[in-house]
């Protein structure tokens, strides 16, 4: 079955500090790749996609993602967080096949401190 | 367009009680899914449906139900409430053409 994995569960920053979060999905074929935001007391809220052509894809707020296929990556940056990004960050994939659904990892929380 | 919507927003339910969350989407999506949230987990699937009168289960399916009769609406039947379901639950459309999910506000079910 296909899979979504977070490599961290909580990171903490400082405001103007850079921000990396890992994101690995198991699944051989062609797939889709999503990373959604979710702030305190809100419901999730689409960052940014990739579905096919330039494997850097920009988001909204400044964010940002490279997907490597041959790592089987797509992880999350951002140059300079902001106390505002603190919240839930969730990686999904869904394969490039009809009626599939999408699959989320476990979530990383972040924590931005001004 | 009024989106996603769920409700209730909060509910409580004794272990054993049955009850319905209401899903409806204004898109014309397809397909829907049920969502819960647990903390540490992520959101794992419960049930979605790809069209009217088609569901499937999705990773975590028992003790709910699901029917689509319209193309609006996916309810969610929890049978017979048990305190492992206290979670919050995400209702999700998006349309056939689109990849992208859109998500309603949540319902945030306790059972004691």
């Amino acid at each position: 079955a296909q899979s979504v994995s977070q490599h961290n569960h909580h990171v903490i920053l400082s405001e103007a500090a850079s921000l990396e979060l890992g994101c690995n999905y198991s699944y051989g074929g062609t797939v889709n790749l999503f990373w959604y935001v979710q702030y305190p007391g809100q419901h999730l809220q689409l960052l940014l996609k990739y579905f096919s052509g330039d494997p850097l894809v920009k988001g909204i707020k400044g964010f940002e993602a490279e997907f490597i296929k041959s790592k089987f990556s797509f992880n999350l940056r951002k140059p300079s967080v902001q106390w505002s990004d603190t919240a839930e960050y969730f990686c999904a994939v869904t394969p490039n096949q009809a009626g599939t659904a999408l699959i989320f990892g476990k979530g990383t929380t972040l924590s931005v401190s001004s | 367009n009024a989106g996603v919507t769920q409700t209730p927003k909060f509910q409580v339910l004794k272990t054993g009680q049955s009850m319905t969350l209401q899903c409806a989407q204004d898109m014309n999506h397809e397909y829907m899914s049920w969502y819960r949230q647990d903390p540490g987990m992520g959101l794992r699937l419960i049930h979605y449906s790809v069209g009217a009168g088609i569901t499937d289960q999705g990773e975590v399916p028992n003790g709910y139900n699901v029917s689509r009769s319209t193309t609006e609406d996916f309810p969610l039947r929890l049978l017979s409430a048990a305190p492992s379901q206290t979670s919050v639950y995400f209702c999700a459309s998006r349309s056939v053409t689109s990849l992208v999910q859109y998500f309603g506000p949540g319902t945030r079910l306790t059972v004691t």
